[in-house]
């Protein structure tokens, strides 16, 4: 079946912990994004990618580092600079940047020990 | 003023009510809007896109007002199942991206 993939479902982070979030899509999907929703929040755009190799900030992307080595993958790192890094983290794609439906994964809830 | 504003709610509705949600946006050249749904703690899932004509699907119907920069979603005889939060997605200002407001949260109950 095909879809977008995300792990894992929980994580913990601790102080001055560097980690990294899974997001893999096999739709052959050009456009990969990263959202970051807290509680009664809509989500927030940390960044996203138009093509492997390319990737933008969106509106939150300090604390964060993403690559796109591969069209299917999209890992975002949440580093020790991210001070609030607590929050629900949801993947997406779609078949180009913008304008087009979005497919999510299933998020990454993300805690600080 | 937000890119994206929503009604937060909670909108608690009996089964078999009608409803409506709206949704104001600031980029007057937004050219593409969506209503997500979300179950708590899940991923969003499509629920429909909003043309400038207005749309139906089932108990659902999208319109668009660009005049007035706003987009409506009504639910007709809604059920237990549709008790979820509402999102309103639009194109953002570069069109490289889409915003999402903070949704609706809607309860029916029995």
């Amino acid at each position: 079946d095909g879809g977008i993939t995300q792990s894992p479902k929980y994580l913990f982070r601790k102080e001055g912990q560097n980690v990294t979030l899974s997001c893999e899509q096999n739709l052959n999907h050009d456009a990969m994004y990263w959202y970051r929703q807290d509680p009664g929040q809509g989500l927030r755009l940390i960044y996203y990618s138009q093509i492997v190799n390319d990737f933008q900030k969106g509106d939150i992307a300090e604390g964060y580092s993403v690559s796109r080595e591969k069209k299917e993958s999209f890992p975002l790192t949440v580093t020790s600079a991210q001070k609030n890094p607590t929050a629900f983290y949801l993947c997406a794609s779609s078949w180009r940047i913008a304008n087009e439906k979005l497919f999510f994964g299933s998020g990454t809830q993300l805690s600080v020990l | 003023r937000k890119e994206v504003e929503q009604d937060p709610g909670p909108f608690n509705v009996p089964e078999g009510a009608t409803v409506a949600f709206n949704c104001t946006y600031s980029n007057s050249a937004s050219q593409s809007f969506f209503w997500y749904r979300q179950d708590c703690r899940k991923e969003p899932k499509l629920l429909m896109s909003v043309y400038s004509s207005g749309n139906e699907d089932g108990r659902f119907t999208a319109q668009l007002n660009r005049a007035s920069q706003y987009i409506s979603l009504l639910i007709r005889d809604s059920k237990l199942s549709d008790s979820a939060t509402y999102l309103c997605v639009v194109n953002g200002p570069n069109n490289n991206d889409m915003r999402f407001g903070a949704g609706t949260r809607l309860t029916v109950k029995p």
